[in-house]
C-alpha cells in the first residue's frame, strides 16, 4: 500500500482484558517497528523486527507485551491482562534497509 | 545511554516571527539525527537526515543544522500551517531503533 496501515485507530479496553493492535506496512519493507507514545511526550522504542525475525525486544515493558511478524509482512503487538498505565498510542513504522521510517497514524488504546 | 533533550517544550510565535527549536543529544556514536513534525492524531512524518557535525538541510521554511552535541531546527517566516509538534531523534551506530526526546509544541498564530 501507498503507507503504513494500522488497526485499529482506537480502542477501549477493560482493565484486565487481552487486546492485539495490527501494522501493514509498506510492501517490501524489511524493517518493522513498534513504538509507545504517551500523552505529550515522545515515541518510546518498544520492539524490532528484520522480516520475520525478531531483532530487539528491550523496549517491552513487561512480559505481558507480545509481538509477532510471522510471514515478513503484516505485525500484531498483543497486549495481555492490560493495565491503566498501557494507555497510550502505539505506532508501527517500516522502513527499507539503513532509510528513514514511515510511520502510520497509530492506536490509541485506553484502558478503563 | 542515548539521550535526546528538546526544548523550549511549547513556543508561541506570531506568523512570519522567525525562531529556532534546540535538540541536545548524548550518544556514543552518532549514526543519524532525525526530525520529525507530528499533527494532532497522526504519526511523525519525517522531515530530514543529519549524519555529521556541520551538517545542514532545507525544506521550505525549515533549515535543520548539526553540531557534536546539540541540532537546530530554524523555522523563516512560519506560516499558521507550520504549527505542529516537532520531534528529534537519534540513532546509534550499529542500532536500528531511534531515541526520541519529548518533542516542542510550536503555535504559529495568524
Amino acid at each position: 500500500g501507498a503507507g503504513v496501515s494500522q488497526s485499529p485507530r482506537y480502542k477501549v479496553a477493560k482493565r484486565g482484558q487481552d487486546v492485539a493492535l495490527r501494522c501493514d506496512p509498506i510492501s517490501g519493507h524489511v524493517s518493522l517497528f513498534w513504538y509507545q507514545q504517551a500523552l505529550g511526550q515522545g515515541p518510546e522504542f518498544l520492539t524490532y523486527f528484520q522480516n520475520e525475525a525478531q531483532l530487539d525486544k528491550s523496549g517491552l515493558p513487561s512480559d505481558r507485551f507480545f509481538a509477532e511478524r510471522p510471514e515478513g509482512s503484516v505485525s500484531t503487538l498483543k497486549i495481555q491482562r492490560t493495565q491503566q498505565e498501557d494507555s497510550a498510542v502505539y505506532l508501527c513504522a517500516s522502513s527499507p534497509p539503513n532509510y528513514g521510517y514511515t510511520f502510520g497514524s497509530g492506536t490509541r488504546l485506553t484502558v478503563v | 545511554e542515548d539521550q535526546v533533550t528538546q526544548s523550549p517544550e511549547a513556543l508561541r510565535l506570531q506568523e512570519g516571527e522567525s525562531s529556532s527549536l534546540n535538540c541536545s543529544y548524548t550518544v556514543s556514536g552518532l549514526r543519524g539525527l532525525f526530525w520529525y513534525r507530528q499533527d494532532p492524531g497522526k504519526g511523525p512524518e519525517f522531515l530530514f537526515t543529519l549524519y555529521s557535525a556541520g551538517e545542514e538541510k532545507e525544506k521550505e521554511r525549515l533549515k535543520a543544522t548539526l553540531t557534536k552535541k546539540e541540532s537546530f531546527l530554524h523555522i523563516t517566516a512560519p506560516k499558521p500551517e507550520d504549527s505542529a509538534t516537532y520531534l528529534c531523534a537519534v540513532q546509534d551506530q550499529g542500532a536500528q531503533k531511534l531515541v526520541f526526546g519529548q518533542g516542542t509544541r510550536l503555535t504559529i498564530n495568524p
